[in-house]
């Protein structure tokens, strides 16, 4: 019930393109549900965050849908760019349970130029 | 404003040494998290701290891991004797809210070979 499920485990975009990265949850105690960017030889660094009392959140090319009924939440990376290169993990958490981020296995996104 | 600081950046034993990572969070961070990151996983959490307790620590092998955060600023994790199983990258966070809440700011990590 603490696993946060992640797909796919790699993608390859073209440059322009969408990326599309999903992620699925059982724990419906679970109401923080964060997404990260990570370069190689960096940590993690937030990108996005979505808490479930709305269904969409918006910060320029980066969008997180989440649907609370499916228990499955996404991001969406518009307009993508060679930079957008990198790993990104989905994770939730709960708030009773002070910031203990579960993270979902990864999805290395490459953009072609 | 600095960032979390980790080191060493990359760490090489040999199975059975002990080994200790530092890290020191950003100024004004109460809140200390060490993370484990397996290739091709997630970070997983082992401890957490807010100012010098342990608030979270059922993920740590106590066996064999060991933490401490003295005067609540800067941070240690040791292994001893390190396993094979131990390669991974540990990775520090902090986050200026109590109770776990806020932003988790990630340092580089440390990358950890057990030979």
């Amino acid at each position: 019930q603490q696993q946060v499920k992640q797909s796919p485990q790699s993608l390859i975009v073209q440059k322009g393109g969408i990326s599309i990265i999903n992620c699925a949850y059982e724990n419906t105690a679970f109401d923080y549900f964060p997404w990260y960017q990570q370069f190689p030889g960096k940590g993690p660094a937030l990108l996005i965050a979505i808490r479930p009392d709305v269904s969409e959140k918006k910060e320029g090319r980066f969008t997180i849908s989440f649907n609370k009924s499916a228990k499955q939440f996404s991001l969406h990376i518009m307009d993508s760019q060679p930079g957008d290169s990198a790993t990104y993990f989905c994770a939730a958490s709960r708030s009773s349970n002070t910031g203990k981020l579960i993270f979902g296995q990864g999805t290395t996104l490459q953009v072609k130029p | 404003e600095a960032g979390v600081v980790q080191s060493p950046r990359y760490k090489i034993i040999e199975k059975k040494q002990p080994v200790a990572f530092w890290c020191n969070p950003i100024s004004g961070h109460n809140t200390l998290y060490w993370y484990r990151q397996n290739l091709g996983q997630g970070p997983e959490l082992l401890i957490r701290y807010e100012n010098e307790e342990a608030v979270d620590d059922s993920q740590l092998p106590k066996d064999r891991f060991s933490a401490e955060r003295l005067k609540g600023v800067d941070s240690t994790l040791k292994i001893q004797p390190a396993e094979l199983g131990d390669s991974a990258v540990y990775l520090c966070a902090s986050s200026l809210l109590a109770g776990g809440r806020g932003e988790q700011f990630f340092g580089p990590g440390t990358r950890l070979t057990v030979l």
